[in-house]
């Protein structure tokens, strides 16, 4: 079982253009979090998605949308990127259910000149 | 608003000795807390999770406790390795819906050989 996994692994984008992340759950897990880690902070809740819907939502902009597919693999899109977009991007899958691990990808480090 | 801290920001200690991460979170109506593991550049691997209703968990070497009405948690690490060094990072989640996981920034350890 490959885990979670993300792709791609490393992107530069310069400012205004749009990006789209990708993310394959383990295999058995429903339920894809998506949450952006700034250097040298914590990771930040962007928002859940579950059964092809958006379940949770964090504090992030508009520009910030997401995507669940049937076979719950998801994206993220990000538009009029700014320079304050770069960071690690982490995506997180589980079953959905309350007290289990969640399961993270390696990341994609999106670098906005 | 929950708000969760890391102290110490970074931690350097010889080969063998033990040692203890500190975690505080405001708000004491959680679900559970996990601690992660992160290498530089990398995802984030669950190391223990502690439901609300549990004291302590522990898995080898490592060791967490949760009180929950003082809003405190530690992991005790126990004959450190080189190959401790890492950054350490805890999350607590609100809901149990194992999405909006809310980070601290982290310990960075650096065990020296």
């Amino acid at each position: 079982d490959a885990g979670v996994t993300q792709s791609p692994t490393h992107l530069i984008k310069t400012r205004g253009q749009q990006v789209t992340l990708r993310c394959s759950p383990k295999s058995g897990h429903d339920t894809v979090s998506w949450y952006q880690q700034a250097l040298g902070q914590g990771p930040q809740f962007i928002f859940q998605y579950y059964e092809e819907e958006e379940r949770q939502r964090g504090n992030f902009p508009d520009r910030f949308s997401g995507h669940q597919f049937p076979n719950y693999s998801s994206e993220l899109n990000v538009n009029a990127l700014l320079l304050g977009d770069s960071a690690l991007y982490l995506c997180a899958s589980s079953s959905g259910t309350g007290n289990e691990k969640l399961l993270f990808g390696s990341g994609t480090q999106l670098s906005v000149l | 608003k929950q708000e969760v801290t890391q102290i110490p920001a970074a931690l350097s200690v010889p080969e063998g000795e033990n040692l203890v991460l500190n975690c505080s979170f405001t708000d004491s109506a959680i679900y559970n807390l996990q601690w992660f593991r992160q290498d530089p550049g990398k995802g984030l691997t669950s190391l223990l999770l502690i439901q609300s209703s549990q004291r302590e968990q522990t898995s080898g070497r490592l060791n967490a406790s949760l009180d929950k009405s003082s809003g405190r948690s530690t992991l005790y690490i126990a004959a450190s390795q080189p190959g401790d060094s890492a950054t350490y990072l805890c999350a607590v989640d609100p809901r149990g819906s194992q999405g909006n996981l809310i980070f601290g920034k982290g310990t960075k350890l650096s065990v020296k050989p």
